[in-house]
């Protein structure tokens, strides 16, 4: 089953612990990106890669690290988390046209709500 | 850059009813549009795309929208809804010819009662 899958779910934290969230996909996609959804704000990028070693910010970076060693997965790293980060992040991956494009087409993950204290 | 604005929050409305979800962008140059569907607990599903040609797409579940690029809008539509179109719904657009950026917008709630 093609799918993009995150972990943890859910997890509460303390301000200024190390975490890592993962994502990966099984559908050999280039394109994968992280968001996060906050009430009345939508969903914001905060990072999102075109291929393996390919990373570029997007709306929201501050306070997030991305690494893409690999095809299928695309972690996102809160270094000292902080309170303001209390989010539901969604990671979610595409495939590239043969021009290097994105249609937008994306699939995405069922959410990783994080609680920082 | 590229914009989105869905004008209403929530949108109340009971099974078998039509709805109208309203969605307007803002883009200097030509767009992709979407309608994502978010249920409650999951991550969000593509319900339609507007990529070219037709203005009036169809999508799963019954969902058509319409891009009207005078008006810069994408609105969706239903004839009859049903319960289980209860959730959130969110309007992105795309520049065409990009390989990065997808805005969405704020979402709208949308809530069928019997």
């Amino acid at each position: 089953e093609a799918q993009v899958t995150q972990n943890p779910r859910y997890l509460i934290t303390v301000t200024g612990k190390k975490l890592t969230v993962t994502c990966s996909q099984n559908m050999n996609h280039e394109y994968m990106s992280w968001y996060r959804q906050d009430p009345g704000l939508g969903l914001r990028q905060i990072y999102y890669s075109m291929n393996v070693e390919v990373t570029d910010k997007g709306d929201v970076p501050e306070g997030y690290k991305v690494s893409r060693k690999e095809k299928r997965n695309f972690p996102l790293i809160l270094e000292s988390p902080s309170p303001n980060q209390t989010s539901l992040y969604f990671c979610a991956s595409s495939l590239l046209t043969s021009g290097g494009t994105n249609t937008g087409e994306l699939f995405f993950g069922e959410g990783s709500r994080l609680t920082v204290l | 850059a590229q914009s989105v604005t869905q004008l209403d929050s929530q949108v109340p409305v009971f099974e078998e009813a039509p709805v109208e979800l309203r969605c307007n962008y803002s883009s200097s140059v030509s767009v992709y549009l979407f309608w994502y569907v978010q249920y409650p607990n999951q991550g969000l599903q593509l319900l339609l795309k507007y990529l070219s040609g037709s203005t009036l797409v169809k999508g799963i579940n019954g969902f058509e929208a319409e891009f009207n690029k005078s008006q810069t809008s994408f609105h969706l539509r239903k004839p009859s809804v049903h319960i289980s179109d209860t959730a959130e719904y969110f309007c992105a657009v795309s520049r065409t010819g990009t390989a990065s950026k997808l805005t969405f917008g704020t979402g709208t709630r949308l809530q069928v009662t019997l």
